[in-house]
């Protein structure tokens, strides 16, 4: 059965410091890994997504992961944190074997400090 | 492209009643769509994937006679909670995929922005 976790329900930054939001998971099979960004009462938006090739994800507004096989991390940086950043964000895994079903991590929610 | 709606945005009921929620892929056809339930200040859990023309399939634990799930065109699936209860207070959220994902390709999950339903 694949999982994910995600260490620190919460982490505060100040603005124009590094973000950094772990994520290990755990997967049987090679995983589809997803990071997507709650903001208060609406749904989910992708930030960025591994599937194959490069390792190195880019995605929107200035967020990247990386994923390593050998730690089973997916862990999401940003070089310089903005206040419109403060939300929650999820960590994601899907079984190729399942149909794109995905399972969440429990989230962290990011604050920033001016 | 790619947008999901959800109707409607926000619902209170009485205990006892039934309340509908309409998940709708604006522009394309959702072969899949998935419904999740988030409690407050916790994470999504998926509750079940339905394919158009066919039965739910409903993840360990959901009770399927509760949460009815109709996915009866390639743009609206809907979700009734069947003689709601305060603890089925919850915000819901559906998603849609294009397409069915296979081993070598994922189809992407796009999320309508929830229903916030509470049950006096």
């Amino acid at each position: 059965a694949q999982s994910v976790t995600q260490l620190g329900s919460h982490v505060s930054v100040s603005e124009g410091a590094l973000v950094l939001l772990r994520c290990n998971y755990s997967s049987s099979v090679p995983p589809y890994l997803f990071w997507y960004v709650q903001y208060p009462n609406q749904g989910l938006q992708l930030l960025l997504k591994y599937t194959t090739g490069a390792t190195l994800v880019k995605g929107i507004n200035g967020f990247e992961a990386e994923f390593k096989k050998s730690e089973t991390s997916f862990h999401l940086t940003k070089p310089s944190a903005h206040m419109s950043d403060a939300a929650e964000y999820f960590c994601a895994v899907s079984d190729r074997n399942q149909g794109g079903k995905l399972i969440f991590g429990q989230g962290t929610e990011l604050s920033v400090k001016p | 492209g790619a947008v999901v709606s959800q109707h409607p945005s926000w619902v209170i009921c009485k205990s006892g009643t039934s309340v509908k929620i309409e998940c709708r892929s604006l522009d394309f056809q959702a072969t899949t769509m998935f419904w999740y339930r988030q409690f407050p200040k916790q994470s999504l859990m998926l509750m079940a994937t339905s394919n158009e023309g066919s039965k739910a399939t409903y993840e360990q634990g959901v009770e399927k006679d509760k949460f009815l799930i109709n996915h009866a065109s390639l743009t609206l699936s809907t979700l009734t909670v069947t003689s709601a209860h305060p603890e089925d207070s919850s915000f819901y959220i559906c998603s849609a995929t294009k397409t069915t994902g296979t081993y070598y390709s994922y189809n992407e999950q796009f999320f309508g922005p929830g229903t916030r339903l509470t049950v006096l």
